[in-house]
């Protein structure tokens, strides 16, 4: 079966501090994968998302930025974060052959301070 | 443009009774896939159910159905003997067939009185 991880599940980081979210899929290959955010009360803003290895689409202007470095991992990062990264940030992966069904993983909670 | 309404902010139903929770859409695509996410306090996004927009038979996951009505736009979720474990925030989504675009809802809190 198919099993999402991604991490860390928690993390306080300095306002100008780097970030690094990691996230890998197991179980089936070739996916398509996903970056959101999602603030306080608030709904999903997908960040990038991704078709294959080195292919990358940004949906929303950042000082984000993503990586697929390997067909089941995908990496979200930045240089400097700024108060505004704060919330949840969600990995998430898809299939065509699974009915466009979206899975998504435990979720990244990212407080900047 | 596509997108989804979740027009219930909040809901609130007693435990053992039935609540549905509304979703409408607006697309001109004629094949998509429509679906309900619960998100519990750990906030992990689960799968509740899965609704084809070619199947004219509303989709159902134990105690979980729901209404869709295609002409309307509108793809609204029953739940049964509702339990204290389904309090959550639930997103209505829409997704075009064959693409990697995803559209959610604003969210319906639910709560469940005991």
């Amino acid at each position: 079966s198919q099993t999402i991880h991604q991490w860390p599940a928690t993390l306080v980081q300095p306002v100008g501090s780097p970030l690094s979210l990691e996230c890998t899929v197991e179980g089936t290959s070739n996916p398509n994968l996903y970056w959101y955010r999602q603030a306080a009360g608030r709904g999903l803003q997908l960040l990038f998302y991704s078709v294959g290895i080195g292919q990358i689409s940004s949906e929303v202007p950042q000082n984000l930025s993503a990586s697929r470095p390997q067909d089941r991992q995908f990496i979200l990062s930045s240089k400097k974060l700024l108060l505004s990264d704060s919330g949840f940030y969600l990995c998430a992966w898809s299939v065509l052959t699974s009915g466009n069904t979206i899975y998504f993983g435990e979720g990244s909670w990212l407080t900047v301070v | 443009a596509q997108t989804v309404t979740q027009s219930q902010p909040e809901m609130s139903v007693q435990e053992a009774e039935t609540v549905t929770l509304s979703c409408t859409y607006d697309t001109s695509e004629s094949d998509y896939y429509l679906f309900w996410y619960k998100q519990p306090p750990s906030r992990q996004m689960i799968l509740v159910i899965r609704q084809e927009a070619y199947k004219q038979q509303n989709a159902t996951e134990n105690r979980f159905s729901v209404n869709f009505q295609k002409a309307a736009k509108s793809f609204s979720l029953k739940i049964s003997d509702s339990q204290l474990g389904d309090a959550a925030m639930y997103f209505c989504a829409y997704t075009p067939s064959g693409t990697y675009k995803y559209i959610f809802g604003t969210g319906t809190r639910l709560k469940v009185l005991a």
